[in-house]
């Protein structure tokens, strides 16, 4: 069965800065897809990058970047020039071929003034 | 490790019949939620469950939608009569509290499909 793993269950980063979060998974599939949620304190779901398994380019949205080591099964995110805004919970999620979607327990980023 | 199963996986049925989600959210977890993905768009918030009463819900969860908590452990979302429009990725969460620190953690998922 597929895993995700997100080990950090919080994070400070001070605004301006450039924070990580690590997420690793483990599957037995070749073809997925991977995303970064951000859940604000909305409750909204919101989807912050994805990753398509068989790209070998990481993908980038504006700030948000990924780092996707497909050999080692990790999966982080990067967030460069943190803003308040983006205090939230994120989530690494998994979706293979039964396009079940499994999420990590999430990581609370907190942004520092 | 205690975690959120959601049966079946795939639903797939005729527009205006009704369906029946289900969830078993972890045990000690006291606040229930429902979200859904429609392909290719967003996480979008349904509807909170507490203390056997919905506390939260969005504009999506219109007459259509009710949600209950039969017993003790299922908590189920039902859609009285299906649209095509309600063919998405149905996700239950459950948390302990209702605090914006608190996680939720969600289930794999239900894919509904309605033709």
């Amino acid at each position: 069965a597929q895993t995700v793993t997100q080990s950090q269950p919080e994070m400070s980063v001070q605004e301006a800065e450039t924070v990580t979060l690590s997420c690793t998974y483990d599957t037995s599939e070749s073809d997925y897809y991977l995303f970064w949620y951000k859940q604000p304190p909305s409750r909204q779901m919101i989807l912050v990058i994805r990753q398509e398994a068989y790209k070998q380019q990481n993908a980038t949205e504006n700030r948000f970047s990924v780092n996707f080591q497909k050999a080692a099964k990790s999966f982080s995110l990067k967030i460069s020039d943190s803003q308040l805004g983006d205090a939230a919970m994120y989530f690494c999620a998994y979706r293979g071929r039964d396009d079940k979607i499994i999420f990590g327990k999430g990581t609370r980023l907190h942004i520092l003034p | 490790e205690p975690e959120v199963t959601q049966t079946p996986s795939h639903q797939v049925t005729q527009m205006g019949q009704e369906v029946i989600l289900r969830c078993v959210p972890i045990s000690n977890h006291l606040y229930f939620y429902w979200y859904r993905q429609i392909l290719g768009q967003k996480v979008e918030f349904l509807v909170s469950f507490y203390n056997n009463e919905i506390s939260e819900k969005s504009e999506i969860f219109d007459d259509q939608f009710s949600v209950e908590r039969p017993d003790g452990s299922n908590f189920t979302l039902k859609i009285r009569s299906t649209k095509l429009e309600d063919s998405a990725m149905y996700f239950c969460a459950s948390s302990r509290a209702d605090r914006p620190n608190e996680k939720l953690f969600f289930g794999s998922g239900t894919q509904l499909s309605v033709l």
